[in-house]
């Protein structure tokens, strides 16, 4: 069983469309995260959610609107796509309510390929 | 702000031992972390530091000095499939703030 799940793997897609990646963890956690790693590797925070409510938006564009409908998942929307979102966009959860530190650490979703062309 | 800082690369033989810095300078902080990333793969967690000292599970161990803002990854009797990039992470106020990563390349 896969424990975060995003969908779809490959997203290629022409500049100016809209497009939606979904996730889903099925470990019971509360917490869940979208982050973006770019083509240097760096991996950045973009939202976070506890529980359904948004408790971390970092300096994002306002084309992204994340959409948490229960614990267990976690929608990313990009309106109006450009060549800069090209990235990998990872998903994650952890255990932990807002603040509380885990020991556990995040278990990251297999990651969405975004392509724009 | 959050500033974490990491060799980008780093080279070591099979067989051998390599030790990964982090330093970081964060608002706060509520534990580090080290992650392993192999090429087009999502990170997996490998440690959790919260109190100064060293935590050791299996050939991997991570030190945190908290007063220096300084860790490090321990990597004992390396083997070719530890080639990866490797991620150090600081928590403050609900999210973890990720390194650049070191590229580790294990050579026979």
């Amino acid at each position: 069983d896969t424990a975060v799940s995003q969908t779809p793997k490959y997203l290629v897609t022409q500049m100016g469309n809209d497009k939606s990646i979904k996730c889903e963890q099925n470990l019971g956690h509360d917490t869940m995260y979208w982050y973006k790693q770019d083509s240097k590797k760096f991996l950045k925070i973009m939202f976070s959610y506890n529980n359904k409510e948004l408790i971390i938006n970092e300096t994002v564009p306002n084309r992204f609107s994340p959409k948490s409908p229960d614990k267990a998942h976690l929608n990313l929307h990009i309106n109006s796509l450009e060549l800069g979102d090209s990235a990998v966009y990872f998903c994650a959860s952890s255990q932990d309510a807002r603040g509380a530190a885990s020991k556990n650490g995040y278990t990251f979703g297999s990651g969405t390929r975004l392509t724009v062309v | 702000g959050q500033n974490i800082d990491q060799p980008t690369e780093m080279t070591a033989t099979e067989g051998a031992i390599v030790q990964i810095n982090c330093t970081y300078q964060t608002s706060g902080f509520n534990g580090l972390f080290w992650y392993q990333q192999h090429a087009g793969e999502a990170p997996t967690f490998l440690s959790y530091n919260v109190l100064d000292g060293l935590e050791e599970k299996g050939r991997f161990s991570s030190f945190l000095s908290r007063s220096k803002g300084y860790s490090y990854l321990l990597l004992k009797e390396l083997q070719m499939k530890d080639s990866a990039s490797y991620l150090c992470a600081v928590r403050d106020a609900g999210k973890s703030t990720f390194g650049d990563g070191t590229t580790l390349t294990v050579k026979p």
